[in-house]
Parts: structure tokens; C-alpha cells; sequence
């Protein structure tokens, strides 16, 4: 099927540091979606992005849905050890009625 | 805030065992669906259902089967479970409006293991 590319993998970081992680596509999306999953639960949606170029901020998280609608990225700024985690992208294909697809994650280590 | 309940958090049965995962949401969504994690793989989509009794593949459905007789509950079966299914399976919700392209909402996830 379809195929998310989220990079990087995982990071390490310090405690206050600030984070990048992006995802990328060969296809459009209409849609690109942040979650984060804590050890053990399921995903939380993080922030929603409906247009492409749309910036949209959730406290010290902020995303955007590329021009191209082809990619987004995800930055967290001045890290703090509960923002530890795995990180999904995921977006709609512009086509009505698709499930998602999900990036295969970014795990975010954070020493203090 | 949306709820969507799995069962079981955990669960170990045997080989060859025909296995029940429960889903519930309680917002009204009509779509709902059924995915597997695991290291490295991410999340794959094993079936979804947009309907009561209406049921469509997913990327991986070998081995799976679901029902969705009520509106709120969307069931996983596992018919004869295998070693290779042992995994987290994760359960989401989402309304239906427009295009369908609205977040999912996700439970707990079970954790199930096949011995």
C-alpha cells in the first residue's frame, strides 16, 4: 500500500533542546495528522492539519501541512522529559473515503 | 471527550484458540477501525467498517475476521489464533463528514499474546 516517510527513526536529546521530525510522500494527502503514543496506551492526536501551507500550534508543538501536500513536519520546542514518546504522521490520500496511512513512527528519548 | 474502550489491556491465550477483541466508542462515529502494532512495522490497518454491518480490508486481514452488528462496538476475531499474531492491537474511531477525512480517535490498545 501507500507508504509514509517519517524520519528520523528515533532521537536523543537533552532537556530543553528543541525537536524536528517530518514525513514525507510520492502522493497527495488532503489531510496530515500528528499522534503521540506513551509507553504502553494507544495514540493521541496531537494536531490536525486541513490545508496545505496551514501552520497550527498546540502549546509547544507546531506543525505544518507543506505546500506540495506531499510532506508536514513537527517541531516541539524547549523539550521536556514527558514529551518522550513515539511520534506518528498520518494523513488522508486525496481520495474521499481512505483509511489512513501512518508513518512507522519517530521515538523521542529525552535525558534531563 | 471521545472514549474508544477496548476489553482487555491484556490478554494470553493458546494456539489455535478462536480469540474476541471488543471495541467500544461511544460518540456516534460511523467509522471504525482495527490496527496491529509492531516494532519497526508501525501501525497496520487489519479491517475497517464504515457502517453497521458493512466491513472492508485492510492491509493485512489473513487470519482476521470482524463484526459490526451495533453501531458503537466493532469486534476483532482472531478464528484459529497463531504465534505470529502475537502483537498490540489498537482500535479507533472516526466521524464521517464530507470526504470522511476527520482524526481518529484511538483506545488503550489490548496487548495480546499467543502462546
Amino acid at each position: 500500500g501507500q507508504q509514509l516517510n517519517q524520519s528520523p527513526q528515533s532521537m536523543f536529546i537533552q532537556e530543553g533542546e528543541d525537536v524536528s521530525m517530518n514525513c514525507t510522500s510520492s502522493s497527495i494527502f488532503n489531510t496530515w495528522l500528528w499522534y503521540k503514543q506513551d509507553p504502553g496506551e494507544g495514540p493521541v492526536l496531537l494536531i490536525a492539519l486541513y490545508k496545505a501551507g496551514e501552520l497550527t500550534s498546540n502549546g509547544r508543538l507546531t506543525a505544518q501541512f507543506g505546500i506540495t501536500r506531499k510532506d508536514s513536519f513537527l517541531n516541539i520546542s524547549a523539550s521536556i522529559p514527558s514529551d518522550v514518546g513515539i511520534y506518528f504522521c498520518a494523513g488522508h490520500l486525496n481520495q474521499a473515503g481512505t483509511a489512513l496511512i501512518f508513518g512507522k513512527g519517530t521515538t523521542l528519548s529525552v535525558s534531563s | 471527550d471521545v472514549k474508544v474502550t477496548q476489553s482487555s489491556r491484556y490478554l494470553v491465550k493458546r494456539t489455535g484458540e478462536k480469540v474476541f477483541l471488543e471495541c467500544v466508542q461511544d460518540m456516534d462515529h460511523e467509522n471504525m477501525f482495527w490496527y496491529r502494532q509492531d516494532p519497526g512495522l508501525g501501525l497496520r490497518l487489519i479491517y475497517f467498517s464504515y457502517d453497521v454491518k458493512m466491513k472492508e480490508k485492510g492491509d493485512i486481514p489473513e487470519g482476521y475476521s470482524v463484526s459490526r452488528e451495533k453501531k458503537e462496538r466493532f469486534s476483532l476475531i482472531l478464528e484459529s489464533a497463531s504465534t505470529n499474531q502475537t502483537s498490540m492491537y489498537l482500535c479507533a474511531s472516526s466521524p464521517l463528514r464530507g470526504a470522511g477525512n476527520q482524526p481518529q480517535h484511538f483506545g488503550d490498545g489490548t496487548r495480546l499474546s499467543i502462546l
